[in-house]
């Protein structure tokens, strides 16, 4: 069964810091990997997709995201944060069906 | 280009009463999901279509709930009875492709008293 964990379920960072958020998966194959984003009261949004080739991959917003398979990893980082950029993030691993992680939520300080 | 449609944004109800919850999809997308958002359970799928055809509903939590897709352009997620449980944010997404990357609307708050 495919599985995402997201162990950050909060973080704040300041205005123009960088940023990480983790992202693990479980999958028997090779994954499709996602990163969507949700702001208060909104659907979510595509930022990024890894599917194969390059493992760094970049995103909407100047989001990037790098797969690890030795790790099992796919992590978002952006190198500077605004203050537009605080909402919750969802990892998701699959293909027709999409597993979704539990969301980290990044809240931004001035 | 209008995105994927959600109607209503939000209903109260109480428990006993049937909701229904409907969805227009991005025109030409072949692919319509169902998505449920609670702060206990994170985002599960509920059903997805493809060519207005189920595919897969073992998400639909009981037989309480029930989908349609009568053509391309329209879907209803119908709670009937309602229970406080339910209350929940619904999502409808829609894509044209069975790779992941999908399309969501605003969502159906749903409170259930």
């Amino acid at each position: 069964a495919q599985s995402v964990t997201q162990p950050d379920i909060h973080i704040t960072v300041s205005e123009g810091a960088s940023l990480e958020l983790r992202c693990n998966y479980s999958y028997g194959a090779t994954p499709y990997l996602f990163w969507y984003v949700q702001s208060p009261g909104q659907g979510l949004q595509l930022l990024l997709k890894y599917f194969s080739g390059d493992t760094l991959v970049q995103g909407i917003k100047g989001f990037e995201a790098e797969f690890k398979r030795s790790q099992s990893s796919f992590n978002l980082r952006k190198p500077s944060v605004h203050w537009s950029d605080a909402a919750e993030y969802f990892c998701a691993v699959g293909g027709e069906k999409l597993t979704f992680g539990t969301g980290t939520r990044l809240t931004i300080i001035p | 280009d209008a995105g994927v449609i959600q109607s209503p944004r939000h209903e109260v109800t109480e428990m006993g009463q049937e909701v229904t919850l409907r969805c227009k999809p991005i025109s030409g997308h072949d692919y319509l999901f169902w998505y449920r958002q609670t702060m206990m359970r994170g985002l599960e799928l509920l059903i997805y279509f493809n060519n207005n055809v189920p595919i897969d509903d073992s998400g639909m939590p009981e037989d309480r709930f029930s989908a349609k897709m009568p053509n391309a352009s329209f879907s209803t997620l119908k709670i009937q009875p309602s229970e406080p449980r339910d209350s929940a944010v619904y999502f409808c997404a829609s894509s044209t492709t069975n790779t992941g990357e999908l399309f969501f609307g605003e969502g159906s708050r749903l409170t259930v008293l």
